[in-house]
């Protein structure tokens, strides 16, 4: 079976555009979330969708971020305008159920520049 | 307070040693999972080993083993005869309902 799928893979763009991160989890997976990794903090959870709804966006850093899952196989997260602090590996991860001990699979992430 | 402590930052030894790579969390929850993920140069994160906090068998797959201990609230993971392929950030993070509460990563080096 596939995995999380993400892309782009890497981003390379300027400050003050628009950038939006794609994800498709794996199929059956009721659980999806958003996660950024940067040196300075680590893994830092964004969002998590439960059956295609938002349940905690406490983790999203301001309103420039957003995330949508408009379906059980896709969902996006979108930076406007970016910034260059932005600048991170964003990994996209679901799982079966989030309550229970199932694990937490992640895709390959995406490398977001911003210049 | 839930909290995940890897206290050693980066290890590095010779291949073909064994490693052990420690996991001490904190939580006051009596259901609890721990995880274990590997984070290889190429970026991924990879997933390893589940443990749950009824079942303090220790586990081992081929090179890896895990030794849980509620009484030191420690999940440590040994790998034995290290290989290059086993240079990566390794976590160790506890379940907290949906949430991961992720350790800092402890860097393995694996020299050849």
């Amino acid at each position: 079976d596939a995995g999380v799928i993400q892309s782009p893979r890497h981003e390379v763009t300027e400050m003050g555009q628009e950038v939006t991160l794609r994800c498709k989890p794996i199929s059956g997976h009721d659980y999806l979330f958003w996660y950024r990794q940067t040196m300075m903090r680590g893994l830092e959870l964004l969002i998590y969708f439960n059956n295609n709804v938002p349940i905690d966006d406490s983790g999203m850093p301001e309103d420039r971020f957003s995330a949508k899952m408009p379906n059980a196989s896709f969902s996006t997260l979108k930076i406007q305008p970016s910034e260059p602090r932005d600048s991170a590996v964003y990994f996209c991860a679901s799982s079966l159920v989030g309550g229970s001990g199932e694990p937490q699979h992640f895709g390959d992430g995406t490398r977001l520049s911003i210049l | 307070a839930q909290k995940v402590t890897q206290a050693q930052t980066e290890i590095s030894v010779v291949e073909k040693e064994d490693v052990t790579l420690d996991c001490v969390y904190e939580t006051r929850d009596t259901t609890y999972y721990l995880f274990w993920y590997k984070q290889p140069p190429s970026g991924e994160l990879v997933f390893l080993i589940r443990r749950n906090s009824f079942d303090e068998q220790n586990e081992i797959s081929g090179r890896y083993s895990w030794n849980f201990q509620k009484s030191t609230s420690s999940f440590n993971f040994t790998i034995t005869a290290s290989q290059v392929v086993d240079s990566a950030v390794y976590f160790c993070a506890l379940r907290n309902n949906y949430q991961l509460i992720w350790g800092a990563g402890t860097k393995l080096i694996i020299k050849p």
